[in-house]
């Protein structure tokens, strides 16, 4: 069973603008999020991780926010670049468990 | 430079002859896993490894084999490789004081059996 979803397989945006990444999870004992952008041909690389004591984490154009009441976390890039374009897998993971499990991914394309 | 090396890049086999797909790291980390991208289905996590000798399953470990020897080494071993293994396969690691926070990853092998 998928525990960690991501529900768009792409997003459009165009340069300039906010691009807004959704993802969902299923199970409450989650307390870990991570981020992670793919480009072609290449493994993911880590882009920013939040954890269930806080609501919002910032790290320059990227912002991640969690809701825990709702199990859903979003990634917000502002202001979008083409150089975004790739796809974006939303991760999960529990404390006491040493597995993570991550969400299909969001392709995003930003156009210039 | 750090990083995450895998080998082969590419590799198309046939059904039933064993493989093995090699994973070697040089940032010293303890954790070390095992990733299976498929379309629709992200990322799964076949394996693994908190460290030397520890290994355990991930999310879907049937019809995979894994040894952690070394540290830095954490081989991929499919004894008898089937179709349905066709996909593309990623090897991470981490510091096991960040646990699997931040993973390195390498840059893939894509895995056909015919």
């Amino acid at each position: 069973d998928q525990q960690v979803k991501q529900n768009s397989p792409s997003l459009s945006v165009q340069e300039g603008r906010i691009s807004i990444l959704n993802c969902d999870y299923t199970n409450s004992m989650f307390d870990y999020f991570l981020w992670y952008k793919k480009y072609p041909a290449e493994g993911p690389t880590f882009l920013i991780s939040i954890s269930s004591i806080k609501d919002k984490n910032e790290d320059g154009r990227f912002t991640v926010f969690l809701n825990k009441s709702a199990k859903h976390l979003s990634l917000h890039i502002v202001p979008s670049q083409p150089g975004d374009s790739a796809v974006y897998f939303c991760a999960a993971s529990q404390f006491f468990n040493n597995d993570m499990r991550f969400g299909a991914g969001t392709r995003l394309t930003v156009k210039p | 430079e750090a990083q995450v090396t895998q080998n082969p890049r590419y590799l198309i086999t046939v059904t039933g002859k064993k493989l093995t797909v090699t994973c070697s790291q040089n940032m010293n980390h303890e954790y070390m896993s095992w990733y299976r991208q498929d379309p629709g289905l992200g990322l799964r996590q076949i394996y693994y490894s908190m460290n030397v000798e520890v290994t355990d399953k991930g999310d879907v470990p049937e019809g995979y084999k894994v040894s952690r020897k070394e540290k830095r080494n954490f081989p991929l071993i499919l004894e008898s490789p089937s179709p349905n293994q066709t996909s593309l396969y990623f090897c991470a690691s981490s510091r096991a004081r960040d646990r699997l926070y931040e993973q390195y990853f390498g840059p893939g092998t894509r895995l056909t059996v015919t």
